[in-house]
């Protein structure tokens, strides 16, 4: 069966501008994460889902950021009015379930702010 | 609050040998822990993962044990080859906090 895909896989934008990065896990999966990963950093948490509610969404970094799920399956992490310090790596991890599940991560998706 | 320490951060050591990476976390309180691998550019690749139940996972090449009461994980590696050559990172998922990963140990395996 297929992974988990994101998309765009790059995507450069101007400072103020918005964006929408979108994960589809695999097809079953409860458990949905945002990670973000800057240039030499580690993985940093962002928001995990369970179905469509997100019951921790503590690592977002500013109110600019939001994500949602639908439907139990795809997700879309929006940044409004972009700042140069959101460039980075965005990853998506589903999982059966979190508190057993292996994590499978998609290819992420490079976002440059200029 | 849960940390997790990766030690060293940088690896390089000749093909063939065996080698372990070390993670270790401070909240003992985990369901389960995660190896994986990060190639230059791109995403994670799972490696093994252990339940809190769980001692030890094995594939392949790879071992990986599970220590709780003293907060520590090791990745085994057993003759080594230069496509091992990666960014190996643990995260543990905690019952307290959210899922926490530690800073990486970049291996490099010479020729």
């Amino acid at each position: 069966g297929a992974g988990v895909s994101q998309s765009p896989s790059n995507k450069v934008t101007e400072k103020g501008k918005d964006v929408e990065l979108r994960c589809d896990p695999i097809s079953g999966h409860t458990a949905l994460y945002w990670y973000r990963q800057s240039l030499g950093q580690g993985l940093e948490f962002l928001i995990y889902f369970q179905g469509n509610s997100a019951p921790d969404k503590s690592g977002l970094p500013s109110d600019r950021f939001s994500a949602e799920r639908t439907g139990g399956s795809v997700s879309t992490l929006t940044i409004q009015r972009t700042q140069q310090e959101d460039s980075a790596v965005y990853l998506c991890a589903s999982s059966l379930a979190r508190e057993s599940g292996e994590q499978y991560f998609g290819p992420g998706t490079r976002l440059t702010v200029t | 609050k849960q940390e997790v320490t990766q030690i060293p951060a940088a690896l390089s050591v000749p093909e063939g040998e065996n080698l372990v990476l070390n993670c270790s976390f401070t909240d003992s309180a985990i369901y389960n822990l995660q190896w994986f691998r990060q190639d230059p550019g791109k995403g994670l690749t799972s490696l093994l993962l252990i339940q809190s139940s769980q001692r030890e996972q094995t594939s392949g090449r790879l071992n990986a044990s599970l220590d709780k009461s003293s907060g520590r994980s090791t990745l085994y590696i057993a003759a080594s080859q230069p496509g091992d050559s990666a960014t190996y990172l643990c995260a543990v998922l905690s019952s307290a906090s959210k899922i926490i990963f530690g800073s990486g140990t970049r291996l490099s395996i010479r020729p």
